[in-house]
C-alpha cells in the first residue's frame, strides 16, 4: 500500500528557530515529491518540488531534501517566524502514476513569537 | 498568469439533497483536473482526476460523481448526499500532457460541505 508518514503531527517552537519536518513514503519507485503549505480553511500552496532525478530543493529560508534510497524527504525551515504557522503536507507520486499525489496528514507548526 | 476558481467557499446540505461543486481553471489549456477531499483528522484523498474532456478516472467508490464538460470546468456531484460526505473539498490543476515533466499541484481555495 502506499502511503505517507510525516512525523511529527504537530510542533510548537519559539521564533527565530531552525526547524526540520519529516515526510517518509513506502516506495523507492517515485516520480517526485512536493511539500505544500495549507492555512486552516484554505487550500493548499505548494512550496517546493523535488523531481526524482533531483536531491534537493531551495525557496528561501525553505529547504527540502529527497532520499529516495530511505523513502524520506525533509523539509528544513530557517529562522522561523510567526508568519510560518500552517499545517506543512508532503505528498508524493509513485513512478508510473502522473499526476496523482499520495498526501501525508501533515505537520501542524505553531511558531510563537 | 493561470487561475483557480471554486466555489461554492461553504456549503450546509441535508442528507439526502443533491451536491454540484464547480470548479474552473484560466489561463491554460488542456490541465489535468483533480478533486480531493479532506475530511477532519484524515489527509487528502483523491476522489477524481481528469485529463482530458470526458475522461473521467475515479479513485474511491462512492455516491459522488464528477464531469468535465468544458475544457477548463471540473464538476463534482451527488445525487443523494451522505453524512459522511461531509468534508472539506480541493479542485486542483496540473499542466497536462505526456511532454510535461512538472507535475506541480496547483490548489483552489476549497469548499468545506457539512452535511447534517
Amino acid at each position: 500500500k502506499q502511503e505517507v508518514t510525516q512525523i511529527p503531527a504537530a510542533l510548537s517552537v519559539p521564533e527565530g528557530e531552525n526547524l526540520v519536518l519529516n515526510c517518509s513514503f513506502t516506495d523507492s519507485a517515485i516520480y517526485n515529491l512536493q511539500w505544500f503549505r495549507q492555512d486552516p480553511g484554505k487550500g493548499l500552496t505548494s512550496l517546493l518540488l523535488i523531481q526524482s532525478s533531483q536531491r534537493e530543493q531551495t525557496s528561501g529560508r525553505l529547504n527540502a531534501s529527497l532520499d529516495k534510497s530511505s523513502g524520506r524527504s525533509t523539509l528544513y525551515i530557517a529562522a522561523s517566524q510567526p508568519g510560518d504557522s500552517a499545517t506543512y503536507l508532503c505528498a508524493w507520486v509513485p513512478s508510473g502514476n502522473t499526476g496523482k499525489l499520495i498526501f501525508g496528514q501533515g505537520t501542524t507548526l505553531q511558531v510563537k513569537p | 498568469s493561470q487561475t483557480i476558481h471554486q466555489w461554492p467557499a461553504t456549503l450546509v446540505q441535508p442528507v439526502g439533497s443533491p451536491l454540484s461543486l464547480e470548479c474552473t481553471v484560466e489561463g491554460t489549456s488542456n490541465p489535468n483536473l483533480y478533486w480531493y477531499r479532506q475530511a477532519a483528522g484524515r489527509g487528502l484523498q483523491l476522489l477524481f482526476y481528469s485529463v482530458g474532456i470526458g475522461q473521467i478516472s475515479s479513485e474511491v467508490p462512492q455516491n459522488l460523481s464528477a464531469s468535465r464538460p468544458q475544457d477548463r470546468q471540473f464538476i463534482l456531484s451527488s445525487k443523494k448526499l451522505l453524512l459522511s460526505d461531509s468534508g472539506f473539498y480541493l479542485c486542483a490543476w496540473s499542466v497536462g500532457g505526456a511532454a510535461s515533466t512538472n507535475e506541480k499541484l496547483f490548489f483552489g481555495s476549497g469548499t468545506q460541505l457539512s452535511v447534517l
